[in-house]
């Protein structure tokens, strides 16, 4: 099951930051926080992930706490193409399945 | 390197029959999954498969198959199909490594599949 709480919704702004928040409270160390989209009736898409430390890719930032109970994945100049459902998921052990298990997501709408 | 590949991309059964579905992973990755997703539960975990064997499953009926071949292709069925699985069927490939960067799994666009 879902281990993550995302907001229902958001609206961003054309070119400002997007700045999607997850709380995961009950995270355990070994766990890893990965952040998909999916815009409409696609195959959702990797955006990045992370263990402890902030990361960055060309899509994103996510920022984790230092408790690790909650991130946020910040798109920093939010296009139209990025209006999407954004989920937030933890991924179990290696050992225990390799399945992600998605919550219900944040719908992101960039106005123009 | 191409992406994941699922075939055929719409299809539309009437219920009682069954179903196949094809997914061809990245080159070289040796794990797949499969989830389904419905507007009203969302999107949920099928099965996986590593090696030619299952190695997770999620909670669905027996109805709901699987099978991958030597060369990391995976095939679903669902048997016997009933108006609620009308759905988009997702497959998604990852390396399978020991955790971290190299499982991350990574999703074809699905097939979307109407039950009459």
């Amino acid at each position: 099951d879902a281990k993550t709480t995302q907001p229902t919704s958001m609206d961003c702004a054309e070119g400002r930051a997007a700045n999607l928040p997850c709380n995961h409270s009950t995270i355990s160390g070994n766990e890893y926080v990965y952040w998909y989209r999916q815009i409409h009736s696609q195959g959702p898409q990797y955006i990045i992930h992370g263990l402890k430390n902030n990361e960055t890719n060309e899509m994103a930032s996510l920022i984790i706490t230092e408790d690790r109970k909650s991130s946020t994945l910040i798109l920093p100049h939010a296009t139209l193409r990025d209006t999407a459902v954004y989920y937030c998921i933890v991924r179990e052990p290696r050992d225990t399945g390799n399945q992600f298990y998605f919550g219900t997501g944040t719908s992101l709408t960039v106005i123009p | 390197k191409a992406g994941v590949t699922q075939t055929p991309r719409y299809l539309i059964k009437t219920r009682g029959q069954q179903v196949t579905l094809s997914c061809s992973p990245i080159s070289g990755h040796r794990s797949v999954s499969w989830y389904q997703q419905t507007p009203g539960q969302g999107l949920q975990f099928l099965f996986e498969y590593f090696s030619e064997t299952q190695r997770n499953k999620g909670n669905f009926p027996g109805r709901f198959s699987g099978r991958q071949f030597s060369n990391s292709r995976s095939e679903m069925n669902v048997s016997t199909l009933e108006l609620g699985d009308s759905a988009l069927y997702l497959c998604a490939s990852s390396f399978y490594g020991r955790g971290g960067p190299t499982d991350t799994q990574y999703f074809g666009p699905g097939t979307r599949l109407t039950v009459l």
